[in-house]
């Protein structure tokens, strides 16, 4: 199957800085890659689309200017979770698809912010 | 937009006994609908899934039924297993695209 990476798998930063988290895929290339949002003992809430070489698509009461996403490349999409504060803290996970198939999620990146 | 609902929240079986766990959305758009177990702190694993071209898809002790028209869709485990034991997402797309999730099924498999 298809494997997609996510660096780091843990961030612990204090409150007000901003975090930076990677998605690639590994042996195929995405147009298209997701970002997911999981709190503790909830289910996961999408919070964008990322296109390559386009802005990103962002769903309802996720804010754009905070969560700042770049699909530089088909294989890398970047979320940057801008002036980090303590109800950011949550399990980040990324999905790419490649063309037709299912999603292909990364190991989730554990955030928490001080 | 889509919604989906999942119950129950929570489930309990003897081991060697079935699970059921059910869903329903509410876009008559979806097409895909996938099911995943997830491990605590661990990514969802793709265990099942199905399109709106199939009532039903079997996989060994796993298969899913869709009812297209009531817009429910089910998970059903035959002879549980400990190693069952997981939170179970159910889930709805257009075309394998973004992924709207059920809130949950935390199941749980006693020896």
């Amino acid at each position: 199957g298809a494997v997609v990476s996510q660096h780091p798998s843990w961030v612990i930063c204090k409150s007000g800085t901003s975090v930076k988290i990677e998605c690639r895929s590994l042996d195929f290339q995405a147009t298209t890659m997701f970002w997911y949002r999981q709190f503790p003992k909830q289910s996961l809430m999408l919070m964008a689309t990322s296109n390559e070489g386009s802005k990103a698509t962002y769903e309802q009461g996720v804010e754009k200017d905070k969560f700042l996403i770049n699909h530089a490349s088909l294989t890398l999409s970047t979320l940057t979770v801008t002036s980090a504060h303590p109800e950011d803290s949550s399990f980040y996970i990324c999905s790419a698809r490649p063309p037709g198939n299912e999603q292909f999620f990364g190991p989730g990146t554990r955030l928490t912010v001080l | 937009g889509e919604n989906v609902e999942q119950h129950p929240s929570t489930l309990s079986v003897q081991e060697g006994d079935s699970a059921v766990i059910k869903c329903t959305y509410s876009d008559s758009a979806s097409n895909y609908f996938p099911w995943y177990k997830q491990e605590l702190g661990k990514r969802p694993q793709l265990i099942i899934d199905i399109r709106s071209n199939v009532g039903e898809k079997k996989d060994q002790r796993i298969a899913v039924t869709l009812n297209k028209t009531a817009k429910h869709f089910s998970l059903h485990i035959t002879e549980t297993q400990p190693e069952d034991s997981a939170v179970y997402f159910c889930a709805a797309s257009i075309h394998t695209d973004k992924l709207i999730f059920g809130t949950g099924t935390r199941l749980q498999v006693f020896p």
